[in-house]
C-alpha cells in the first residue's frame, strides 16, 4: 500500500542552525511533492513544490531535495529562527490523479 | 488578500444534527477539496470537485456530502453528525492539479459534536 512517513517525533534545535525534516515514501511513483508549514490551529500554507525531474529547489532560506530512487524528500531551513517553529507537511500527487495525499507532519522546534 | 475563506471557525453541534461547512475562493479555480485533520492521522481527503456539479469521493467519504452550485463555492454536509466527526475541516483550492505552483488552504472549522 502506498504510504508516506514523517518522522513523528519533534525535531528541536538551536537558533541559527539548519533544520533538516525528511519524507519517505513507498508505492508512489509522483509526479510532484509539496511542502507545507502548519501552525496550531491554522491551516496549512504551501511553501515549495518540486516535480519529479527536479532534483532541488529553493527559496529564500528553505531548500528541498527530491530523490525519487532513495522515494525521499528532504526539507532544509537555513539560519533557522524561533518564528520558524511549526509543523511542516509533506504531500505527494501521483501522475494518474495528481491529488495530493498528505503526510502526518513534523513539528519542528526552534530555541533561541 | 483572501483567497480561500470558511464559513465558521468554531462549531459546537449535537449528535444527530445536520452540518454544513461552506467553503468560498476567490481564485475562479476548478477545483476545491474538503480534508479533515486528527490527531496522528494527518490531513485526509473526504470530497473534492473538479468543476461546478462535478464532485468525487476521497478517501473517506463516509457519512459526508459535498454541494457545488457555484465555481466559487464548496459545501461539506455531515447529513446527521455523530461524535466522531468532530475534527477540524480543511478547504483547499489550487489553481491546477497537475503541479499546482501554489495551494491554498481556508483557515479550518474546528467542528465539535457533543
Amino acid at each position: 500500500s502506498q504510504k508516506i512517513e514523517q518522522n513523528s517525533e519533534a525535531l528541536n534545535i538551536q537558533e541559527g542552525k539548519t533544520a533538516t525534516l525528511t519524507c519517505n515514501y513507498t508505492n508512489y511513483s509522483p509526479a510532484y511533492l509539496q511542502w507545507y508549514r502548519q501552525d496550531p490551529g491554522r491551516g496549512p500554507v504551501f511553501l515549495l513544490l518540486i516535480r519529479e525531474n527536479e532534483k532541488e529547489k529553493r527559496k529564500e532560506r528553505l531548500k528541498v531535495t527530491f530523490d525519487t530512487t532513495l522515494k525521499q524528500s528532504l526539507f532544509h531551513i537555513t539560519a533557522s529562527q524561533p518564528a520558524d517553529s511549526a509543523t511542516y507537511l509533506c504531500a505527494l500527487a501521483s501522475g494518474g490523479s495528481y491529488i495530493p495525499t498528505f503526510g502526518r507532519g513534523t513539528s519542528l522546534i526552534v530555541h533561541p | 488578500d483572501v483567497k480561500v475563506t470558511q464559513s465558521s471557525r468554531y462549531l459546537v453541534k449535537r449528535t444527530g444534527e445536520k452540518v454544513f461547512l461552506e467553503c468560498v475562493q476567490d481564485m475562479d479555480h476548478e477545483n476545491m477539496f474538503w480534508y479533515r485533520q486528527d490527531p496522528g492521522l494527518g490531513l485526509r481527503l473526504i470530497y473534492f470537485s473538479y468543476d461546478v456539479k462535478m464532485k468525487e469521493k476521497g478517501d473517506i467519504p463516509e457519512g459526508y456530502s459535498v454541494s457545488r452550485e457555484k465555481k466559487e463555492r464548496f459545501s461539506l454536509i455531515l447529513e446527521s453528525a455523530s461524535t466522531n466527526q468532530t475534527s477540524m475541516y480543511l478547504c483547499a483550492s489550487p489553481p491546477l492539479l497537475a503541479g499546482p505552483d501554489t495551494q491554498y488552504f481556508g483557515p479550518g472549522t474546528r467542528l465539535t459534536v457533543l
